[in-house]
C-alpha cells in the first residue's frame, strides 16, 4: 500500500510569511503526527490529530498550528515565519495511536526561510 | 519531565564486530521505549520497540528500569547497519495521551 506522502517537499519562503505543509496519511490510519527536525535540536514533537481532533501537543509556540480533515489528512501551518523555523518537517501515520502502534514516516518537507 | 540522552554522535566499528548504542531516560512514569533508524536517503522508520521484545534484523534492546537505560545491542555488526538510530520514549499519561520524546542520534558507521 501506499506510504505517506507530504507535500511540497521543498519550500522556500521569507520571514514573516505564512505555510502550509499538506500529509496524507496511509490509508486506514487514522493518527496523525507531526515532528520537526533540525541539527541543533533533533527530532521534536509538533502535535498529533485523531478523528479531526488535536490529541496531543508539544511545546512549540501558537504559531505552529494544525488540524486534520474528515478523509484523515492533515495539514500544518506556520504563521510570521522565523528564521529560527527552517527545518525538515516530518508527518507520521499509525492506525490509531504512534502510543500502541508502528508509526510510519512520509519523506518531510524541507522549509527554510529567508 | 521526560528527556532521552543519547550520549554518542557518532559510533564507529568494524564489521563483524559487536555494537551497543547507549541510551538513556528519565521519566517518572512507566515508559514505553522505542529505537528508530534512518538508513542514507531512506524514512525514518521503527526498529523495535521494548513491549514487543522482539529482534529485528539481529538488534535487541533491553529494558533497564534500574538504570534507566534502553541500550540496543548487536552482537555481529554489519556494513548495512551503518545509518542514524533514534531512541525515543512515549510517557503515557493516561487514556490516549502521550508524548514522544526522541534523544538526537547516534550515526553508526560499521567499516569493512
Amino acid at each position: 500500500k501506499a506510504g505517506v506522502t507530504q507535500t511540497p517537499r521543498y519550500l522556500i519562503k521569507t520571514r514573516g510569511q505564512q505555510v502550509t505543509l499538506s500529509c496524507s496519511p496511509i490509508s486506514g490510519h487514522r493518527s496523525v503526527s507531526w515532528y520537526q527536525q533540525t541539527p541543533g535540536q533533533g527530532l521534536q514533537f509538533l502535535f498529533e490529530y485523531f478523528s479531526e481532533t488535536q490529541r496531543n501537543k508539544g511545546n512549540f509556540p501558537g504559531r505552529f498550528s494544525g488540524r486534520q480533515f474528515s478523509n484523515s489528512r492533515s495539514e500544518m501551518n506556520v504563521s510570521t515565519l522565523e528564521l529560527g523555523d527552517s527545518a525538515l518537517y516530518l508527518c507520521a501515520s499509525s492506525r490509531t495511536s504512534p502510543y500502541t502502534d508502528t508509526q510510519y514516516f512520509g519523506p518531510g518537507t524541507r522549509l527554510t526561510v529567508l | 519531565a521526560q528527556r532521552v540522552t543519547q550520549p554518542e554522535k557518532l559510533l564507529s566499528v568494524f564489521k563483524g564486530a559487536p555494537v551497543e548504542l547507549k541510551c538513556n531516560y528519565s521519566y517518572s512514569g512507566s515508559p514505553e521505549l522505542f529505537w528508530y533508524v534512518q538508513y542514507s536517503r531512506q524514512r525514518l522508520q521503527l526498529l523495535l520497540r521494548h513491549i514487543s521484545r522482539e529482534s529485528i534484523k539481529g538488534f535487541t534492546a533491553d529494558l533497564n528500569k534500574g538504570e534507566t537505560s534502553f541500550h540496543l545491542k548487536k552482537p555481529f555488526a554489519q556494513e548495512e547497519d551503518s545509518a542514524m538510530y533514534y531512541c525515543a520514549l512515549s510517557g503515557h499519561s493516561g487514556g490516549s495521551n502521550y508524548k514522544l520524546t526522541f534523544g538526537k542520534g547516534t550515526l553508526l558507521t560499521v567499516n569493512p
